[in-house]
């Protein structure tokens, strides 16, 4: 079945280091996005891609890094700069062609900091 | 630039009655309008989407809603709420031009709960 898959559902870093969620997607998407989700705050972008080897940041990428050099994957390094990292993490992707279409949704991954 | 309000971050409403949750935005050319629901600790998924042609859009789950251009919203209805809608509800836009044209722009959601 075509989806977008994150992994891992539940991640825990210590403070000072670094940790990359995945997101992989099979929907042959050329456009993918990261989300950040805190309670009563809707989501938040915070990185953008929509063809490989490109990116842009998005409303929120300090402490952020991404990387896109495969079209099926988007993965998310939230680095020791982020001051607030605990939160859940949610990537899309959607087709390029036509901003009618709408984003499709991974499972997300949740980090907390301990 | 683009922006979506939802009125009421938290809307409680009796199993069979009414739901309407209620969606605003702001965008400088005609835009593109989404509602996704989230249940807990998931991702989001479609309820239904605005694109152009008919004004009332019917989604999954027997929601609906209708675009409003004089009023600028895109309100989410549901004749009969049953327990099984408690959920997340975000509305989203996407401008309809535009180099930026594929950022979805979310509200910050709105808390459904429905009571026996």
């Amino acid at each position: 079945d075509g989806g977008i898959t994150q992994s891992p559902k539940y991640l825990f870093r210590k403070e000072g280091q670094n940790v990359t969620l995945s997101c992989e997607q099979n929907l042959n998407h050329d456009a993918m996005y990261w989300y950040r989700q805190d309670p009563g705050q809707g989501l938040r972008l915070i990185y953008y891609s929509q063809i490989v080897n490109d990116f842009q940041k998005g409303d929120i990428a300090e402490g952020y890094s991404v990387s896109r050099e495969k079209k099926e994957s988007f993965p998310l390094t939230v680095t020791s700069a982020q001051k607030n990292p605990t939160a859940f993490y949610l990537c899309a992707s959607s087709a390029r062609q036509g901003s009618y279409t709408e984003a499709f949704f991974g499972q997300g991954t949740r980090l907390t900091v301990v | 630039a683009q922006s979506v309000t939802q009125l009421g971050s938290h809307v409680s409403v009796s199993e069979g009655a009414l739901v309407l949750l209620r969606c605003n935005y702001s965008s400088s050319v005609p835009p593109y309008l989404f509602w996704y629901v989230q249940y807990p600790n998931q991702g989001l998924q479609l309820l239904l989407k605005y694109t152009t042609g008919a004004t009332l859009v019917k989604g999954i789950n027997g929601f609906e809603a209708e675009f409003k251009k004089s009023e600028t919203s895109f309100h989410l209805t549901k004749p009969s709420a049953h327990m099984s809608d408690a959920a997340e509800y975000f509305c989203a836009v996407r401008a309809n031009s535009g180099g930026s044209n594929y950022k979805l722009t979310f509200g910050k959601g709105t808390l459904l709960t429905v009571n026996p």
